[in-house]
């Protein structure tokens, strides 16, 4: 079964950095694009970034754009999020999600438990 | 930036009776290639979210058939025919058929029992 488990996350001070992991087990990691979606304390969903199954291609949502970047590993079958210029409005829990086999990568039908990001000082 | 908004906000709801949600876009989310890219997703206390339907009315395996979703263009509700104490959680529409790729969730519905 697909598993997706989402690792690094932690107190950090604002302006400092963070590197998520999401390791991906029971499909074909290279052949899905991938997302990260994060979640305020008590608040909705939100998107972040799409990255595509052979890592060619990513997007990023206006509010992380420039600070965050997303990256992935086939042959680890590992996603990354790597962080820079942490706010503390970034204070969240970062899921990974699957995008599907194919363009527009809407799938988001598997997710990891999260991972918890905290910024302050 | 298409905007998605849910309604209502909250939904009190009595055990065995039918819940709806809406979802409407700002714009129409028929995508050039004929399909329309709307998901709903229930996040249950303390979990992760859980996709329920995918394009507009495809109910996912192991998804109990009370659920159901319908609509079109920038218009779209969730239905659940008979509530259980299990479905309680908030429930979130999200449109993907948008360019640049712009994954908008709405701002969530939570249903309670009342």
């Amino acid at each position: 079964q697909v598993q997706l488990v989402e690792s690094g996350g932690g107190v950090v001070q604002p302006g400092r950095s963070l590197r998520l992991s999401c390791a991906a087990s029971g499909f074909p990691f290279s052949s899905y694009g991938m997302h990260w979606v994060r979640q305020a304390p008590g608040k909705g969903l939100e998107w972040l970034a799409l990255i595509w199954n052979d890592g060619n291609n990513k997007y990023y949502s206006d509010s992380v754009k420039g600070r965050f970047t997303i990256s992935r590993e086939n042959s680890e079958n590992t996603l990354y999020l790597h962080m820079t210029s942490l706010k503390a409005e970034d204070t969240g829990v970062y899921y990974c999600s699957t995008g599907g086999t194919s363009w527009p990568y809407t799938s988001f039908d598997s997710w990891g438990q999260g991972t918890r990001v905290t910024v302050s000082s | 930036d298409v905007v998605v908004t849910q309604s209502p906000l909250s939904l009190p709801v009595t055990l065995g009776q039918p819940a709806s949600i809406s979802c409407r876009s700002s714009q129409t989310l028929l995508n050039t290639d004929g399909n329309t890219y709307l998901n709903w997703f229930q996040q249950r206390p303390g979990q992760s979210p859980r996709r329920l339907i995918y394009k507009v009315s495809n109910r996912d395996s192991g998804v109990p058939d009370r659920f159901s979703g319908s609509g079109s263009g920038s218009d779209f509700t969730l239905k659940i025919s008979r509530v259980e104490a299990e479905d309680v959680g908030v429930y979130y529409c999200m449109q993907g058929t948008h360019w640049p790729p712009m994954y908008t969730f709405g701002q969530g519905t939570k249903l309670e029992i009342k």
